[in-house]
């Protein structure tokens, strides 16, 4: 059963302009939540995360934003460039230490276009 | 500072077969986490190990097994494959104490096909 869902398979931005991609959870038990970025044949890299304490982390252009009433967080990139396609995996866990197993989205691929 | 390394790459293997799939963790991580990530999904927790035991498993039948060494790499072992089982197998290696954060450092998977 999919705990954390992605339901944008793709989504398409012009460079320079704002990204904002969505994810919804259904446990209220994840107390931590993180972002991945994955480029072809490379592994997922850790992009930010939010503690479950927290509405909001920022880290140069990424933001990270929680509801959690709404069980939903998104990200936002701003501005957009070329080097952000990718596809963007989103990540919830019980707790914050390493201990903890990521429930992964399906995630959304993102295009930004010149 | 060498990432996650994995071995091998890509992988073909029959229904039935057997195969083990290696992992190398991020200099100074002790403990190794293995996901499955079948086409147009996400990535799913298999099992994780620190101190040589598996300490949390997720939903995976007792046909997939590993193995931590004291050197903190880890193998992946999947019996009896199926055809189902076909996917990128992705290590995530951590630091179990001291870490304020869920960060896992992934490698670039191996790619497993079933025929």
């Amino acid at each position: 059963d999919q705990q954390v869902k992605q339901n944008s398979p793709s989504l398409s931005v012009q460079e320079g302009r704002i990204s904002i991609l969505n994810c919804d959870y259904t446990n209220s038990m994840f107390d931590y939540f993180l972002w991945y970025k994955k480029y072809p044949a490379e592994g997922p890299t850790f992009l930010i995360s939010i503690s479950s304490i927290k509405d909001k982390n920022e880290d140069g252009r990424f933001t990270v934003f929680l509801n959690k009433s709404a069980k939903h967080l998104s990200l936002h990139i701003v501005p957009s460039q070329p080097g952000d396609s990718a596809v963007y995996f989103c990540a919830a866990s019980l707790g914050s230490n390493s201990g903890y197993a990521l429930n992964f989205g399906k995630g959304t691929s993102l295009l930004v276009t010149p | 500072d060498a990432g996650v390394t994995q071995s091998p790459t890509h992988l073909i293997k029959t229904r039935g077969q057997q195969v083990t799939l290696r992992c190398s963790p991020k200099s100074g991580h002790d403990t190794v986490s293995w996901y499955q990530q079948a086409l147009g999904q996400g990535p799913q927790f298999i099992f994780q190990y620190y101190e040589e035991e598996e300490r949390q498993r997720g939903n995976f039948p007792d046909r997939f097994s590993g193995h931590q060494f004291p050197n903190y790499s880890s193998e992946l072992n999947v019996n009896a494959l199926l055809l189902g089982d076909s996917a990128l197998y992705l290590c995530a290696s951590s630091l179990a104490l001291g870490t304020a954060y869920n960060e896992q450092f992934f490698g670039p998977g191996t790619r497993l096909t079933v025929l």
